[in-house]
């Protein structure tokens, strides 16, 4: 259960898009189309913004997109706003666990 | 509206025992459609997932922590638990209660977290 990749930090300014990866290998991200993304703002819990690999919860901006391909899935960010800059998380489930990747820190410039 | 809180000691021993529970309120943790799940993250440090449990007692573990954790679910209080047994300094962490549904197959909600710190 080793933990999924991600870069450690992304940047990008006001109303650029940005896409942060997370890559996986074929006993997770690669069989299962169950990859989630969430958003963590300093001192605060996590917050789901992307579920089954590109749906997104009620409530949340059209602006998150998901997608995957083979082990790795990718969240985009478009029309950056001062409000995205926080921590990013991509997280796998399989039939008997759930993995995290060690997370991306997005800063709006 | 769901609502999920954790409470618990904020200091344990090295070696001993630290006990969460998360009290939740505004729905049922007999739904059938969800497990319910216990994520933590070390200071600076990203998610960890520790495991999950159905409302009937069906649980899933992180392999790294099984041998020293046990969850477990009191459907007549609405609540989960987590024990971590032998802990140590690496154990130190804000620890989350959160809901994994179905139909998401994710955590969509959490409550605010608490912080555990291991410390003589």
């Amino acid at each position: 259960q080793s933990a999924l990749t991600q870069p450690a930090s992304v940047s990008g300014s006001p109303g650029q898009s940005i896409t942060i990866s997370c890559t996986g290998t074929n006993s997770d991200i690669g069989n299962y189309n169950f990859v989630s993304w969430y958003q963590q703002h300093p001192g605060k819990a996590p917050k789901l913004v992307i579920y089954n690999v590109n749906e997104r919860p009620s409530g949340v901006s059209y602006r998150f997109s998901g997608s995957k391909s083979g082990n790795t899935a990718s969240l985009t960010v478009s029309g950056l706003q001062a409000e995205d800059e926080a921590d990013y998380y991509c997280s796998s489930y399989t039939t008997t666990s759930t993995i995290f990747g060690g997370g991306t820190r997005l800063t709006v410039l | 509206q769901l609502h999920l809180q954790e409470s618990g000691p904020g200091l344990v021993k090295p070696s001993e025992t630290q006990s969460l529970i998360c009290t939740v309120s505004g729905g049922s943790i007999s739904s059938g459609s969800y497990y319910w799940g216990w994520i933590r993250q070390p200071p600076g440090k990203g998610l960890e997932w520790i495991g999950s449990i159905y409302y009937t007692g069906n649980t899933y573990k992180n392999l790294s922590l099984k041998s020293r954790v046990i969850i477990s679910v009191d459907t007549s209080k609405n609540q989960l638990s987590l024990k971590l047994r032998s802990v140590t300094a690496a154990d130190t962490a804000v620890y989350y209660c959160a809901r994994w549904g179905a139909a998401v197959a994710a955590f969509d909600f959490w409550g605010q977290g608490t912080l555990v710190t291991v410390s003589p």
